[in-house]
Order: structure tokens, then sequence, then C-alpha cells
């Protein structure tokens, strides 16, 4: 089985300033490694993925996240936050071989001007 | 790509009433999950189709959740004898196969049983 922990469940931030979103998990077998992200009233949308390979990923609107295999951990980071990035985001795992994607319980950031 | 529809986006419905939730996921995706969000939390996963076939429930879902995919289209939702704590956003998404195929997300139908 699965699990995910999203160390911080509200991470306030000033516009411009770096901020890291972080994931720890938990898995007996290997597992690809996903964070989604949800904006007031919308559905949830893919940020970025790590398959395989380099253990640092971009997505999309800048944000970048770093596989750490020997700490479990795949945190998501972003240089610099404007204020349309303030949402819900979900750090998610999916075993290799497998379909069940499991989720965290979310961290949502706040920027605030 | 026209993204995956759900219908209704709200429904409110008093305490014992059955419901039942409309997903169209993206035409060529031949996978479809159910997952379930309450507030703070992250998405549950509830129930899992491989075309019309429906190859993994939650164990945690009681008896009084059904769905079905008929021709591996659409899917429907089902909840019999609403209970408070189904209230809930019920969220669709669908993937192509592949097992590494990220999830992509319908808006949700937000549930409120009275």
């Amino acid at each position: 089985a699965q699990s995910v922990t999203q160390l911080d469940s509200q991470v306030p931030v000033f516009e411009e300033a770096p901020v890291e979103l972080r994931c720890n998990y938990s898995s007996s077998v290997s597992v690809y490694l996903f964070w989604y992200v949800q904006y007031p009233n919308q559905g949830l949308q893919l940020l970025l993925k790590y398959l395989s390979g380099s253990t640092l990923v971009k997505g999309i609107n800048g944000f970048e996240a770093e596989f750490n295999k020997s700490q479990t951990s795949f945190h998501l980071r972003k240089p610099s936050v404007h204020i349309s990035d303030t949402a819900e985001y979900f750090c998610a795992v999916t075993p290799t071989g497998g379909f069940k994607t499991i989720f965290g319980a979310g961290t949502r950031l706040f920027v605030k001007a | 790509d026209t993204g995956v529809s759900q219908d209704p986006r709200h429904k409110i419905t008093k305490r014992g009433q059955n419901v039942t939730f409309r997903c169209d996921p993206i035409s060529e995706h031949n996978r479809l999950y159910w997952y379930r969000q309450t507030l703070g939390q992250g998405p549950e996963f509830l129930t899992y189709f491989q075309n019309e076939a429906q190859l993994e429930k939650s164990r945690l879902l009681s008896d009084r959740f059904s769905a079905e995919r008929p021709k591996g289209s659409f899917s429907t939702l089902e909840i019999q004898r609403t209970e408070q704590g189904d209230s809930a956003m019920y969220l669709c998404a669908s993937s192509p196969q592949g097992e590494n195929s990220p999830l992509h997300f319908g808006n949700g139908t937000r549930l409120t049983v009275t």
C-alpha cells in the first residue's frame, strides 16, 4: 500500500518570494510521482510528474520538483510566486504496474501582495 | 480534447433519498475513476473502470454506492439511502491506457445531504 504525507496544510507567502511545498511518500514498490493543482472552483489539473530519469522535473507555471529516493520525498518549489499561484496543491503517487493514484491531504498556498 | 464533464455540478438532497451522478470522460480514454473529496482532504479513491469493466472498488465504500460504465463510455455513480456523511465533492477522472498516465479531472459534483 502507498501513502502520501504533505507536511504543511497551509503555506502563506508574499508575492515574488520563493516557496517550497513538502511531500513525503511511503511505498513498498516503485512509484510514479505527481503534483496536481486545484484553483478555486476548478478541477484538479496536472502540474508536473516524475516517471524516471532526471530527478529534477519542471512543470507548468514555473514550478519544479525534485525526487529524492533515499528520503522518499518529492518537494515542489517555485523561485518567485505570483498572486495567481494561490491554490491548493496535491502530491500523489501511482505504483508502477498499478492504476490507483493516492493523494496527499493537500497544501493550501496563499500568496499575499 | 473537450475535457471530463460531470453532471450535475451541485446536488442537494434529503437524507434517505437516492442520487445519481454522471461522468463523461475524454472520448479516447479507456480508464475512468471516481474519487471523493471532503473539506481539507485530498481525493479519496472510490472505484476504477477499464473500459466497461469495474476492476476495483474501495473497501471503504459502503454497499449503498454503485457505479456503472455501460459500453465503456460515460459512467454513473449512484448513492442509495443517502446519509449526511455522504456530503462531499465527487470527482471523476479519466486517463488513457498506460500505467504512468496522469489523471484528467472533471470539475466535480458537490453533494449536500440535509
